[in-house]
């Protein structure tokens, strides 16, 4: 089974532009996590999407928002890029529910660095 | 909210010997997950070990087990006979059983083995 996978894999933007991550669960899974990672503030989550939709948010500003497609693939967007966005960003697929337990998955992260 | 606190930022054991990882959260919830995960330095986190709350048994999971404490809410890591391949960073985590898949992440702890 292919495991979860994140495109691209490394990126670099100026601030003030805009960037769109990939992620694309394990076949099956309906639930996508995105965590954003960084030295200063560690691991934070930033959203999660079931089956299309949005079922809960981190505490990050409207410029980060995501969706996800009815293959579950999903995707994650930051507009007006800020330095401090520099981070590897992680998606985590699981299938979903709270029991029976799913593990999460995780990708490879996406290593964005805004200049 | 919740919370997970790491005390150990750094910790090192000599290859074949034992160590332990210490962990403490904040909940006011009584239904939930508790974790350890692993990310080396290539950056794929990798699940370790799993412990639900309401189950009194501590997890084990071949040379991985764990001590939960519910009324002290406590849940360290033990590693036993480390070898070379347990270098990493180990993240603690707690993921609530209403509804989403949110983890809350500790800082983490490097875990360094000497050869």
């Amino acid at each position: 089974k292919a495991g979860v996978t994140q495109t691209p894999r490394y990126l670099i933007k100026t601030r003030g532009q805009q960037v769109t991550l990939s992620c694309s669960p394990i076949s099956g899974h309906r639930s996508v996590s995105w965590y954003q990672q960084t030295p200063g503030q560690g691991l934070q989550f930033l959203f999660e999407y079931f089956s299309e939709t949005q079922r809960n948010k981190g505490n990050f500003p409207g410029r980060f928002s995501g969706r996800q497609f009815s293959n579950s693939r999903s995707e994650m967007n930051v507009s007006t890029l800020e330095l401090g966005d520099s981070a590897l960003y992680l998606c985590a697929s699981s299938l979903g529910w709270a029991r029976p337990y799913g593990e999460q998955f995780f990708g490879p992260g996406t290593r964005l660095t805004v200049l | 909210a919740q919370t997970v606190t790491q005390s150990q930022p750094e910790m090192s054991v000599q290859e074949a010997e034992t160590v332990t990882l210490s962990c403490t959260y904040d909940t006011s919830e009584s239904d939930y997950y508790l974790f350890w995960y692993k990310q080396p330095p290539s950056r794929q986190m990798i699940l370790v070990i799993r412990q639900e709350a309401y189950k009194q048994q501590n997890a084990t999971e071949n040379r991985f087990s764990v001590n939960f404490q519910k009324a002290a809410k406590s849940f360290s890591l033990k590693i036993s006979d480390s070898q070379l391949g347990d270098a990493a960073m180990y993240f603690c985590a707690y993921r609530s059983n209403f509804g989403n898949e949110k983890l809350t992440f500790g800082t983490g702890t490097r875990l360094t083995i000497i050869p």
